[in-house]
């Protein structure tokens, strides 16, 4: 079945530095990819996507390219700030599936001042 | 924009009562997904629906079943409640059904389960 595997948290940063979380992926399909935040005590908001294989996603500062060779979507920023203290989970949607989205573990980020 | 909307937003029930969790899809959505989020897990999808029939089924609890309306929102009907209920629930929507389709999340339902 799908599955998505995230890099283990928690992650701390200091303010500038250069942020990023691992996240490969397994599906039977072609999936499209997804990376969330959730903010305490909040819900899940897509942070960016990418529905095919190359394409790179972005939002806010942040990146992740679909790497199908490598099933990867490793998230990347290059200067993060106190305020992008969140969980972050990695996602895929797979087309065989009607659609449900199978999320990783979540990586806690706290970037201290 | 119209968000997807939940509720309750809170909950709080005894063990072994039922609960009912209402989710709205943004309008023109005919998709509907339910997540459960336990506390510092992931969330594990429960069940869809589009067109009101249920598209796909996940690790739903027997104990638990799901609709959704002619004018597409969704309930969650859950009873015999226990104790490893507690979590967050999570209803998104979208516009059909497929990996293409990007889903929108409502706030959530914290249920509490005492």
């Amino acid at each position: 079945g799908d599955s998505v595997t995230q890099m283990e948290g928690p992650v701390t940063l200091s303010e500038e530095a250069f942020l990023t979380i691992n996240c490969t992926y397994t599906a039977t399909g072609y999936p499209s990819l997804f990376w969330y935040v959730q903010y305490p005590g909040e819900g899940l908001q897509l942070l960016l996507k990418a529905t095919k294989a190359d394409d790179k996603g972005s939002n806010k500062g942040f990146e992740a390219t679909y790497r199908k060779e490598t099933t990867s979507f490793h998230l990347e920023k290059g200067s993060v700030q106190v305020s992008d203290s969140a969980v972050y989970f990695c996602a895929l949607s797979d087309n065989t599936n009607a659609g449900k989205s199978t999320f990783g573990d979540g990586t806690t980020l706290t970037v201290k001042p | 924009a119209a968000g997807v909307i939940q509720s309750p937003r809170h909950l709080i029930k005894e063990k072994r009562e039922t609960a009912t969790l209402k989710c709205y899809p943004i309008p023109r959505h005919d998709t509907v997904y339910w997540y459960q989020q336990g506390p510092g897990q992931d969330p594990q999808f429960l069940i869809s629906f589009y067109e009101k029939m249920q598209s796909d089924k996940g690790s739903i609890p027997d104990r638990f079943s799901a609709q959704q309306f002619s004018d597409y929102h969704s309930e969650l009907n859950m009873s015999s409640l226990e104790l490893g209920d507690s979590a967050l629930y999570f209803c998104a929507s979208s516009l059909g059904a497929g990996s293409y389709n990007e889903q929108f999340f409502g706030p959530g339902t914290r249920l509490t389960v005492l």
